[in-house]
């Protein structure tokens, strides 16, 4: 399973962009890169997928790079209630197994 | 509409106690998973199933793990005999297909505390 990389924690301010970095260098042709968030006593909760073009949904933005090999889930405008753990997945063509690392933990400050 | 339940929200048992976990996935979704998360950790992958068939095993830990979803819909996590590293939350979740694009829609989890 291919695996992703991100930073163990981040820190924002409210209504402030927040850009979360998602290195996957393994990563391949059929592998869908997905975004998961969990809020603290919740399940996780889908955020945002592509495959190789931008995405953008209501949520969020996923910006891919041209190589694929880094991605970035961008928040417009933070609020207090984006504060959560916030998951890079590959998801691969045929299944559609999550493998979970361990997150970017994200605090928005007042 | 209705999202995944499951059931019970927190189970407490002894050691060596058998325990079952429900799943109530979204109606029509065909696919089911089950994940376990300890604290601190992401959630690990168990099992998943597509339709009544397990498609996918190979995340269960040892033969006290079994899980079932015999007519298609709702899931059962049984595990036999259990051990205090047992205690986890047990995440299940759902999703139209199988298919690597398809969204997880997960339920809030039951928090198993083995004493």
């Amino acid at each position: 399973d291919a695996k992703t990389t991100q930073p163990n924690s981040m820190e924002s301010n409210e209504e402030e962009p927040v850009h979360l970095p998602c290195n996957h260098s393994t990563i391949s042709g059929t592998d869908y890169i997905h975004w998961y968030r969990q809020l603290p006593s919740q399940g996780p909760e889908y955020v945002i997928h592509g495959l190789t073009s931008n995405v953008n949904n209501r949520m969020a933005s996923l910006a891919i790079a041209e190589d694929r090999k880094s991605s970035t889930l961008i928040l417009h405008r933070a609020t207090l209630r984006d504060a959560a753990v916030y998951y890079c997945i590959l998801s691969r063509g045929a299944t559609n197994k999550l493998i979970f690392g361990t997150g970017t933990l994200l605090a928005v400050q007042p | 509409g209705a999202g995944v339940s499951q059931t019970p929200s927190n189970k407490v048992t002894e050691k060596g106690k058998y325990v079952e976990l429900r799943c109530d996935p979204i109606s029509g979704h065909t696919a089911l998973y089950w994940y376990r998360q300890s604290l601190g950790q992401g959630p690990e992958f168990l099992i998943y199933f597509q339709g009544t068939g397990a498609a996918d095993d190979s995340g269960l830990p040892n033969d006290r793990f079994f899980a079932v979803r015999p007519e298609g819909s709702v899931s059962t996590l049984k595990i036999q005999r259990t051990e205090r590293g047992d205690s986890a939350v047990y995440l299940c979740a759902s999703s139209p297909g199988l298919a690597g694009r398809e969204t997880q829609y997960f339920g809030p989890g039951t928090r198993l505390l083995v004493l």
